[in-house]
C-alpha cells in the first residue's frame, strides 16, 4: 500500500458525459501528479500540482482539467468524454524538492470506461 | 522532450534465471531513473531508483546500472521467482528547477515460469 488513495476504483459512463476522479496524497506529500495509462500510449503524464498550484503540464487535453485543494487532495475532471478516453487514470504523490527527481508513489488507479 | 525506449517488450524466463531489461533515454538533462513494477489491477510500485551521480545500485535480488555517456540504464533481477511476474516500467526525469515529472518506457512483461 503506497498511502495514495483514489476513488472511485471503477467508473462507467457514456460519451459526452463529465466525470470527476479524486486522489488523496500520502501524508506529508505536497505534490500530486496525474497519469493516464492506455494500451497504445502507455503511461503518460498529464499534470502536476504542488501545494495547490499547477506546476507542470504534459499531454493533457483541453477537455480535461485538475485542481488541488487546501487539504492537498486533488481532482481530475474529464468532460465531453469520448470512447478514446477509456483508460486507467493514476494519481501519484511526492514530497517534492526544487532540485527535482522526487520519488513518486502511485495510487491504485481509477478505471474509466466510456461507452 | 524526453523519449524513453524500453526493451524487450516481453521476457520469459525460468525460475532461478536472471532477467535483464534495458532502457535508453534521449535527454541528457535527465538525472533520475526509477523502475516500477505493476501487477495486474494495481498501480505502479517503485522497486528501485538511481540518480546520475551513481553508476550502480543494488537491493537484494534487484540491481540497476546507469551509463550516462551512452544514455542507457538497465534493471537486473537475479534468482527470479514466479512472484516477480509483472510488467516493469523504466522512467526518466530531468533534474533541476523543480521539474519532477516522469517519462515512462512502454513496459516489459516479465513471465517467470516455475
Amino acid at each position: 500500500d503506497s498511502g495514495v488513495t483514489q476513488t472511485p476504483k471503477h467508473l462507467i459512463t457514456a460519451t459526452g458525459q463529465r466525470v470527476t476522479l479524486r486522489c488523496s496524497p500520502r501524508s506529508g506529500d505536497l505534490s500530486v501528479y496525474w497519469y493516464q495509462q492506455s494500451l497504445d500510449q502507455g503511461l503518460q503524464f498529464l499534470i502536476q500540482y504542488y501545494n495547490g498550484e499547477e506546476r507542470a503540464k504534459g499531454n493533457i487535453l483541453e477537455r480535461f482539467s485538475a485542481q488541488q485543494f487546501p487539504d492537498l487532495h486533488s481532482e481530475l475532471n474529464l468532460s465531453s468524454l469520448e470512447l478514446g478516453d477509456s483508460a486507467l487514470y493514476f494519481c501519484a504523490s511526492s514530497h517534492f524538492t526544487l532540485s527535482g527527481g522526487d520519488t513518486q508513489y502511485f495510487g491504485p488507479g481509477t478505471r474509466l470506461t466510456v461507452l | 522532450g524526453e523519449n524513453v525506449e524500453q526493451h524487450p517488450s516481453t521476457l520469459s524466463v525460468q525460475e532461478g534465471d536472471s532477467a535483464v531489461i534495458k532502457c535508453t533515454y534521449s535527454d541528457s538533462a535527465s538525472n533520475y531513473f526509477p523502475w516500477y513494477k505493476q501487477e495486474l489491477g494495481k498501480g505502479p510500485q517503485l522497486i528501485i531508483d538511481i540518480r546520475s551521480n551513481v553508476g550502480e545500485k543494488k537491493d537484494q535480488r534487484i540491481a540497476v546500472t546507469l551509463n550516462k555517456t551512452a544514455k542507457h540504464f538497465s534493471l537486473h533481477i537475479t534468482e527470479t521467482q514466479p512472484e516477480d511476474s509483472a510488467v516493469y516500467f523504466c522512467a526518466a526525469s530531468p533534474r533541476g528547477s523543480g521539474y519532477s515529472t516522469l517519462t515512462f518506457g512502454k513496459g516489459t512483461m516479465l513471465l517467470v515460469s516455475p
